[in-house]
């Protein structure tokens, strides 16, 4: 079981540029979620997705879009990289049960930095 | 929504003593509160958890209270050791509702 996992591990790009965060898990989880963690403070939730074919927005999604690809894979993409968005994101996933515990399960995370 | 605050935000104590973080939240409906450590560099990992329908619970060193009334609950860590340097967050959920977490706590334990 590798649990969750992310690529790349790290990324840089010049303003402007594009790319899509890759993370998927096999822990046939419901539920998965993208979140930016920025120096010296908590996690803040970028989108989520439910369950496959659902995605939300989170705390912080401007700038960002999601992709459910199916159960196992979502994807985070920025159209148009801007320095505001240099951090570590996360990947996370949950079973999600209406009712109790809910367990995150995170990824080791990309560093990201924008030029 | 729910709002959910954290203290101290940095915290240094001795090898040996004790360490208490403290996180309060917003929503009475939340019934599901847990904690997550993150070592430099590494992922955050969930260390103990706790229900609302539990007033404490323990696991080695490590135990959390919960005052539903007051709306807080705290993470006490006992015996502290360096490799419990880390930043943890405390987080609260209520049923069918995202984890909202805290700023987190650095915690540096002393040799």
């Amino acid at each position: 079981n590798a649990g969750v996992t992310q690529t790349p591990k790290f990324q840089v790009l010049k303003t402007g540029q594009s790319m899509t965060l890759q993370c998927a898990q096999d822990m046939n989880h419901n539920s998965m979620y993208w979140y930016r963690q920025d120096p010296g403070m908590g996690l803040r939730l970028i989108y989520y997705s439910a369950s496959e074919g659902t995605t939300d927005k989170g705390e912080v999604p401007n700038g960002y879009n999601v992709s459910r690809l199916n159960k196992r894979e979502f994807s985070l993409r920025l159209e148009s990289a801007a320095p505001s968005q240099t951090s570590v994101y996360f990947c996370a996933s949950s079973e999600r049960p209406q009712r109790g515990a809910d367990t995150q399960y995170f990824g080791p995370g990309t560093r990201l930095t924008v030029l | 929504g729910e709002n959910v605050e954290q203290h101290p935000s940095t915290l240094s104590v001795q090898e040996g003593d004790s360490a208490v973080i403290k996180c309060t939240y917003s929503d009475s409906a939340s019934n599901y509160f847990p904690w997550y450590k993150q070592e430099l560099g590494k992922r955050p990992q969930l260390i103990i958890d706790i229900r609302s329908n539990v007033g404490e619970k323990k696991d080695q060193r490590i135990a959390v209270t919960l005052n539903k009334t007051a709306k807080h609950f705290s993470l006490h860590i006992t015996e502290t050791q360096p490799e419990d340097s880390a930043v943890y967050f405390c987080a609260a959920r209520k049923a069918g509702n995202m984890l909202t977490f805290g700023g987190g706590t650095r915690l540096m334990v002393k040799p």
